[in-house]
């Protein structure tokens, strides 16, 4: 069945390097949408993709979303310590079936 | 505000004991869902609604019954909870089944069954 796979389960970083999350489908997607759950907190959306090849930007975070839309990408620049928290991508597939990718945990060393 | 509410927010009950999870949001919304996540697991939906007394299971609906008799409400029940019910739940709601837009999560249950 259709799934996303996401890249790497976590990552530590030093505040001030880069970190890059990756969401990966064996089939195209409609749309990819992109949350964050701080530690203790629920998931909050961030944004959504629609677009083969777009790219949106929300100040230090940048979104991608493959040409083929069998992919997506979140890169922030510059972690911070806000930054902590999950990333997942997710999509409504097929016959409306939802997928969740599990998530980047992303820690960051002060 | 526009909010998703869920009560309790943490519960321990014990095995066998019918228990609620209660969800209101205030923004209208056609849509709602219950999520459980559990740590390598990610967020499984259990069961949604596309709108009021329309009910569908998800991927995870064994042991967990809801209802939606008012387009605010969406409690989730355990009629009888067992261990393997122990879990973080979500409610979440959107303002259609269409997921083209933002679901909104609220923030969450932390059920221990004994």
């Amino acid at each position: 069945g259709q799934q996303v796979m996401q890249i790497p389960q976590y990552q530590h970083v030093q505040e001030g390097e880069d970190f890059t999350t990756y969401c990966n489908s064996s089939t195209t997607l409609s749309n990819i949408q992109w949350y964050k759950q701080r530690p203790g907190g629920h998931p909050v959306f961030l944004i959504q993709l629609v677009k083969s090849g777009e790219v949106k930007k929300q100040k230090r975070l940048t979104f991608q979303f493959g040409e083929a839309k069998k992919n997506s990408s979140l890169h922030i620049t510059a972690t911070q310590t806000t930054d902590v928290g999950t990333y997942f991508c997710f999509n409504a597939g097929n016959n409306r079936k939802l997928i969740w990718g599990l998530g980047t945990s992303l820690a960051v060393n002060p | 505000e526009a909010q998703v509410t869920q009560n309790p927010r943490y519960l321990i009950t014990v095995t066998g004991k019918k228990l609620t999870v209660t969800c209101s949001q205030n923004m209208n919304h056609e849509y709602m869902s219950w999520y459980r996540q559990d740590p390598g697991l990610g967020l499984r939906q259990i069961y949604y609604s596309m709108n009021v007394e329309v009910t569908d299971k998800g991927d995870v609906p064994e042991g967990y019954k809801v209802s939606r008799k008012e387009k605010r409400n969406f409690p989730l029940i355990l009629e009888s909870p067992s261990p393997n019910q122990t879990s973080l739940y979500f409610c979440a709601s959107m303002l259609r089944a269409t997921f083209n837009q933002p679901q909104h999560f609220g923030d969450g249950t932390r059920l221990s069954i004994l």
